[in-house]
């Protein structure tokens, strides 16, 4: 079964850092999204991306992150310079079309520690 | 996304059925029912969506009361890997309508006892 890959499962840096989080999304969907969970508390909805531009974003992603598909398969969420609060988890997911916006798919995460 | 209320926390044993329930009072004509899961240590997932009539898939079923202020995913037979936090989120429309971010509450957080 298709799935949403991402990596890396846990990352480690100092603040003020740049990080790099990737997702594969599946191969054939055309929306890509961003949400993060803080440790104990609920996902929240960071961006959302279709062709190649940001549709939707909410007030958590300021100047400091952005998104990118710099190729056919790669989806990235860059955190500028990390803050402590920044530490969370950072989902992934993917959707097929516009038409099913609502049925998302989610990696498995990447665990974002901030030093 | 429209407001759902859901209990804390939920216990039920090994091989029982399940029944969850999501009140939504202010449920609008158009909003589907949506809920998701999210195991342990692992991404939220889709489980199952519908309108008015109830809807049964692999995973669960969805019993969707006939006013629509409420609704209530059924697992028919729940196993250890079904403990997981069960979100239910109301959608404008089934296929894309509204905002693109899902709104995830707390959700009900289910135990099940071997």
């Amino acid at each position: 079964e298709p799935e949403v890959t991402q990596t890396p499962s846990h990352q480690v840096t100092q603040m003020g850092q740049e990080v790099i989080l990737r997702c594969v999304p599946i191969s054939n969907h055309l929306y890509f999204y961003w949400y993060r969970q803080i440790l104990g508390q609920k996902v929240e909805f960071l961006v959302s991306f279709y062709n190649n531009e940001i549709s939707e974003k909410s007030e958590i992603f300021d100047d400091q992150f952005s998104v990118e598909r710099p190729d056919g398969s790669n989806f990235t969420l860059k955190i500028r310079s990390t803050k402590l609060e920044d530490s969370a988890m950072y989902f992934c997911a993917s959707s097929g079309t516009a038409l099913a916006k609502n049925i998302q798919y989610f990696g498995a995460g990447t665990r974002l520690s901030v030093l | 996304d429209a407001k759902t209320t859901q209990p804390n926390s939920m216990e039920s044993n090994e091989e029982e059925p399940v029944h969850l329930p999501c009140n939504h009072s202010t449920i609008s004509g158009t909003d589907y029912i949506h809920w998701y899961r999210q195991l342990p240590s692992q991404g939220p997932e889709y489980v199952i969506h519908g309108l008015t009539s109830n809807v049964n898939n692999r995973m669960a079923s969805l019993a969707i009361a006939e006013d629509r202020k409420s609704s209530t995913l059924i697992l028919h037979r729940a196993t250890l890997r079904d403990a997981a936090v069960y979100y239910c989120i109301l959608r404008d429309g089934e296929e894309g309508g509204g905002a693109d971010g899902l709104t995830f509450g707390k959700g009900t957080h289910l135990i099940i006892q071997p």
